[in-house]
């Protein structure tokens, strides 16, 4: 049963525009969830996250909102740029100090120039 | 230099063959993670080890071992592996501070069973 569900398998945004990407959850005891960038043939990167306790937080062009009480969070990039494209994870960890995530399937992004 | 290293990057072996994937980090994390990623579907843990003495399984451990041979260094093996899997596997790492401290990922390594 996936507990972190990201329905969007793609998402295709106009450079300068502003990208939504969107994640579900359905367990109550995740108490963080990140979002993870990730290139071809690399790794995933961190890019930003957000605790259980706040609905926003925001780092230069990214801003995560978290909405508990639809067990939803997203994502927003503005002014999306074409070195945006990539896949983009959303993941929440397990309360409790095992530091263990829970992913979604991901959501490739392209901006295009 | 890479702060998660994986080797190799890419393997191609064959079915009932003993592989070993090795991560090493130079970022003085405590916490290592293996997970693997299936295509179109997310990264899943296999184990994680929060020191060396200190092994746990993942959602997905069966038919994988894990050692822990020093606090930079984490292995991964498949004692007979199956086509099934065939996958991307991560090493990662994070500090034991807690909060929100992200896990740091290396590159992957592509494993391919026939």
């Amino acid at each position: 049963d996936q507990q972190v569900k990201q329905n969007s398998p793609s998402l295709s945004v106009q450079e300068g525009r502003i990208s939504i990407l969107n994640c579900d959850y359905t367990n109550s005891m995740f108490d963080y969830f990140l979002w993870y960038k990730k290139y071809p043939a690399e790794g995933p990167t961190f890019l930003i996250s957000i605790s259980s306790i706040k609905d926003k937080n925001e780092d230069g062009r990214f801003t995560v909102f978290l909405n508990k009480s639809a067990k939803h969070l997203s994502l927003h990039i503005v002014p999306s740029q074409p070195g945006d494209s990539a896949v983009y994870f959303c993941a929440a960890r397990v309360e409790g100090g095992s530091e263990k995530l829970v992913f979604g399937k991901g959501t490739k992004l392209t901006v295009n120039p | 230099d890479a702060d998660v290293t994986q080797t190799p990057r890419n393997r191609i072996t064959k079915t009932g063959k003993r592989i070993m994937l090795e991560c090493s980090q130079t970022k003085g994390h405590d916490r290592m993670y293996w997970y693997r990623q299936d295509p179109g579907l997310g990264l899943r843990l296999i184990y994680y080890s929060f020191d060396v003495k200190d092994i746990n399984k993942g959602e997905i451990s069966d038919g994988y071992s894990v050692s822990r041979q020093a606090q930079a260094k984490f292995s991964l093996s498949l004692e007979s592996a199956i086509p099934n899997q065939t996958a991307l596997y991560f090493c990662a790492t994070s500090d034991r501070t807690g909060g929100s401290q992200p896990q740091h990922f290396g590159d992957g390594t592509r494993l391919s069973i026939l």
